[in-house]
């Protein structure tokens, strides 16, 4: 089963410029969340689709957004881009599907892509 | 609102020598899911724990979900260079599916 594939792996923007990272997930995995990583933090949260409805959102500001299209592929866009926009962009995709009250499906991460701002 | 909070947020140890993580929530989780990143990699899940009091283990790793189902904690005997990297614990929310993140045990290994 191919793994998650993230598109581009490397980017370099400049200030207010926009961009749009893709995110292939698994086969049959309906949820994809996208996280923003940035040296020395952990995992922050910005947003998850399943079925191409935002389920769950972060706290980010609204120049970051994303959508998810019918084959569940996703894409995340930041607009105006900033310096402290400069991450590691990750996302994971699972089933999105509960089995029960107590138990989650595992997150599959992609590679990443790399976004520096000039 | 619910937090995940993990400590300590960087050991370093001598290699063979033994490093734990430990992971609070502030409320009661479902269960605890473990990830680990390795230097320049993404995370990749380890491990899932449901049930109040569960103890696993994989070869040198141990995990285990507290009584109360608040907090865990991740343990490996005798680390060896290739355990170097960040662990993290995550829980999910309460009121929808949304996991939420220790900030990460950085382990290091010692020259």
């Amino acid at each position: 089963k191919a793994g998650v594939t993230q598109t581009p792996r490397y980017l370099i923007k400049t200030r207010g410029q926009q961009v749009t990272l893709s995110c292939s997930p698994i086969s049959g995995h309906r949820s994809v969340s996208w996280y923003q990583q940035t040296p020395g933090q952990g995992l922050q949260f910005l947003f998850e689709y399943f079925s191409e409805t935002q389920r769950n959102k972060g706290n980010f500001p609204g120049r970051f957004s994303g959508r998810q299209f019918s084959n569940s592929r996703s894409e995340m866009n930041v607009s105006t881009l900033e310096l402290g926009d400069s991450a590691l962009y990750l996302c994971a995709s699972s089933s999105g599907l509960a089995g029960g009250q107590s138990s989650y499906n595992e997150q599959f991460f992609g590679p990443g892509t790399r976004l520096t701002v000039l | 609102g619910q937090q995940v909070m993990q400590i300590p947020q960087y050991q370093h140890v001598q290699e063979g020598e033994d490093f734990t993580t430990y992971c609070n929530s502030s409320t009661t989780l479902s269960n605890i899911q473990w990830y680990k990143q390795r230097p320049g990699g993404h995370p990749v899940f380890l491990i899932q724990l449901v049930k109040s009091g569960e103890v696993k283990k994989q070869k040198r790793l141990t995990f285990q979900f507290g009584e109360a189902k608040k907090n865990s904690s991740l343990h490996i005997t005798a680390t060896q260079t290739t355990d170097v990297g960040t662990y993290f614990c995550a829980g999910p929310m309460d009121s929808n599916y949304q996991l939420i993140w220790g900030a990460g045990t950085k382990l290091i290994i010692k020259p």
